[in-house]
């Protein structure tokens, strides 16, 4: 009854450095999304996905990607970052028509850029 | 341009005793609003929601107030228990398409035996 699995739970990356984030879901759901939360700032979408070999950006997506190449997996991913990349990461997922009230959250990822 | 907000980053109250969480939007498209409950170290978690169709929604302890024209909802929490002890998320979602939700800042609610 695992739900959403994201790795790594805690990174420190140094400025200039490229990592990815895993967000894996065992519950067959279409969507998927990835969320920032800063502090003063709530949730604030960076992409997200409808399915199977799809993305699209989200509020805040720039100097992230995603790709989303099974089902299961959707992966976010820090080409150089910055310290203003600093922050705790959640991905989610849902089936489609529950009016927002079907996301299963992961755990977080906390991400710290020096 | 915070299309949700929760002006109340903090609140404190007695166990026993009624808590109010309050939020504004200002996007007249969202559908549905919903609130989110989260403890330390853990995701949100789904805990009610409301159709932009109803005024109330209840579930146990736990009711959710939607008022249209004031573009205001509020989460009532009756009575308080001490596991209820976490960050509040208000949030939104319009009608149809890829159900992203728009978060609020959140509140922390503590509540004090």
């Amino acid at each position: 009854n695992a739900g959403v699995t994201q790795t790594p739970k805690f990174r420190v990356l140094k400025t200039g450095q490229s990592m990815t984030l895993l967000c894996a879901q065992d519950m067959n759901h279409e969507y998927m999304y990835w969320y920032r939360q800063d502090p003063g700032m709530g949730l604030r979408l960076i992409h997200y996905s409808v399915g199977e070999g799809t993305t699209a950006k989200g509020e805040v997506p720039d100097g992230y990607n995603v790709s989303r190449l099974k089902k299961q997996n959707f992966l976010l991913g820090l080409e150089s970052a910055a310290p203003s990349q600093t922050s705790v990461y959640f991905c989610a997922s849902t089936p489609p028509e529950t009016g927002g009230g079907g996301y299963t959250f992961g755990s977080g990822t906390r991400l710290t850029v020096v | 341009d915070q299309q949700v907000k929760q002006n109340s980053p903090s609140l404190s109250v007695q166990e026993g005793r009624i808590s109010i969480l309050n939020c504004d939007y200002t996007n007249s498209m969202f559908d549905y609003f919903l609130w989110y409950k989260k403890y330390p170290a853990e995701g949100p978690t789904f805990l009610i929601s409301i159709s932009s169709i109803k005024d109330k929604n209840e579930d146990g302890r736990f009711t959710v107030f939607l008022n249209k024209s004031a573009k205001h909802l509020s989460l009532h929490i009756v009575p308080s228990q001490p596991g209820d002890s976490a960050v509040y998320f208000c949030a939104a979602s319009p009608r149809g398409g890829a159900q992203k939700l728009v978060f609020g800042q959140g509140t922390r609610l503590t509540i004090n035996p």
